[in-house]
């Protein structure tokens, strides 16, 4: 079976330092990977998505980077945190095709002071 | 561009009760509708999806529903238990890159 991991669970970071958030699936070969923000009362806004391993496509201009540097990796990285990269980041994984299910990890909580 | 609402923002309701949550979406032009959970400060679980030529999918006491014609999707609970207690996130898609979450419905099941 798949499982996907997600760490670190919670992440207390001062404004202007690096960040790097990690995520691995495991029981499945080339799945596309995503990394979705969950702000309080607003909806998943998805960040980005890959579909092989150095394919990174971004949804949306932002202070964030990823890196897909193995097949089942996924990276999260900032080099200079803002107060408002605060919020609820999710990896998840699907396979390939317009009618698959999404899998997403457990999250985690990063607050930026 | 695609816009997906879910009302109510929150539901409370009795043990036992049957329920409906609801889903709309701007552009019929989908692949499939997506039904999620989210536990308090957890990741989503997928419960349900439903491809664009289907009308409806079933899972235990679970049943989610399809109208492209009128962007509508629901998803009906069957007598509700506490353990149901969750927030439901439904999102449309065109592609696996291309979901559009919903803001999500939290329900509460009273003992």
């Amino acid at each position: 079976s798949q499982t996907i991991h997600q760490w670190p669970a919670t992440l207390v970071q001062p404004v202007g330092s690096p960040l790097s958030l990690e995520c691995t699936v495991e029981g499945t070969s080339n799945p596309n990977l995503y990394w979705y923000r969950q702000a309080a009362g607003r909806g998943l806004q998805l960040l980005f998505y890959s579909v092989g391993i150095g394919q990174i496509s971004s949804e949306v201009p932002q202070n964030l980077s990823a890196s897909r540097p193995q097949d089942r990796q996924f990276i999260l990285s900032s080099k200079k945190l803002l107060l408002s990269d605060s919020g609820f980041y999710l990896c998840a994984w699907s396979r390939g095709g317009s009618n698959e299910k999404l899998f997403f990890g457990s999250g985690t909580q990063l607050s930026v002071l | 561009k695609q816009e997906v609402t879910q009302i109510p923002a929150a539901l409370s309701v009795p043990e036992g009760e049957n329920l409906v949550l609801n889903c709309s979406f701007t552009d019929s032009a989908i692949y499939n509708l997506q039904w999620f959970r989210q536990d308090p400060g957890k990741g989503l679980t997928s419960l349900l999806l439903i491809q664009s030529s289907q009308r409806e999918q079933t899972s235990g006491r679970l049943n989610a529903s399809l109208d492209k014609s009128s962007g509508r999707s629901t998803l009906y609970i069957a007598a509700s238990q506490p353990g149901d207690s969750a927030t439901y996130l439904c999102a449309s898609s065109r592609g696996s890159e291309k979901l559009v979450f919903g803001k999500g419905t939290k329900l509460t099941v009273n003992p």
